[in-house]
């Protein structure tokens, strides 16, 4: 069964760093997004990737947050200026059409900022 | 934002039937309803959806009232690897995003 691949699993970096997180979608999906959740909280939405442009972010996506689908098959999150609340898990989801809900997610990755 | 109302948690027993409660009381008629879970902080996993008619594949059962103001989701025989936060999510047809509420923890017990 296709699956969406995040890496790393785990990654440390210093508060004020740059950290970017990979994410390789199912090969045939034309929507991308990203998540976050914050250790014992919800899902919360990032931001939804299509056509190589963004078509929606929350208020969570602010300044300090790109995306970015570099070479057809990459689709990654960059965070410029890490913070101490910016710790969470990050999924990366993928949809294959404008169907709502079909969503296939990527295992994530864990990002702790210290 | 999430539309939907749901236990906290739950428990069942190995080899039971789990029905797991959604209230979405403000559904309106182009909005399906998608359950979801999640196994301790790993993706969340999409199980079913279904718009009016009740649904079943090879993991669950959706059961929609014919108001459409409510829904089960129905694991036929529970077992440990079941165990996980279950979120039932309604969306428009065509809506770009999932907003995930806090859902059901179940939690199956051997």
């Amino acid at each position: 069964e296709p699956e969406v691949t995040q890496t790393p699993s785990h990654q440390v970096t210093q508060m004020g760093q740059e950290v970017i997180l990979r994410c390789v979608p199912i090969s045939n999906h034309l929507y991308f997004y990203w998540y976050r959740q914050i250790l014992g909280q919800k899902v919360e939405f990032l931001v939804s990737f299509y056509n190589n442009e963004i078509s929606e972010k929350s208020e969570i996506f602010d300044d300090q947050f790109s995306v970015e689908r570099p070479d057809g098959s990459n689709f990654t999150l960059k965070i410029r200026s890490t913070k101490l609340e910016d710790s969470a898990m990050y999924f990366c989801a993928s949809k294959g059409g404008m169907t709502a809900g079909g969503y296939t997610f990527g295992s994530g990755t864990r990002l702790t900022v210290v | 934002d999430a539309k939907t109302t749901q236990p906290p948690s739950m428990d069942c027993a190995e080899g039971r039937a789990a029905n797991l409660p959604c209230n979405h009381s403000t559904i309106s008629g182009n909005e399906y309803v998608y359950w979801y879970r999640q196994i301790h902080s790993q993706g969340p996993q999409y199980i079913i959806h279904g718009l009016k008619n009740n649904e079943t594949n090879e993991m669950a059962s959706l059961i929609i009232t014919e108001d459409r103001k409510s829904s089960t989701l129905i694991l036929p025989h529970a077992t440990l690897r079941d165990t996980a936060v279950y979120y039932c999510i309604v969306i428009q047809t065509g809506a770009n995003n999932l907003f995930f509420g806090t859902g059901t923890r179940l939690t199956v017990i051997p």
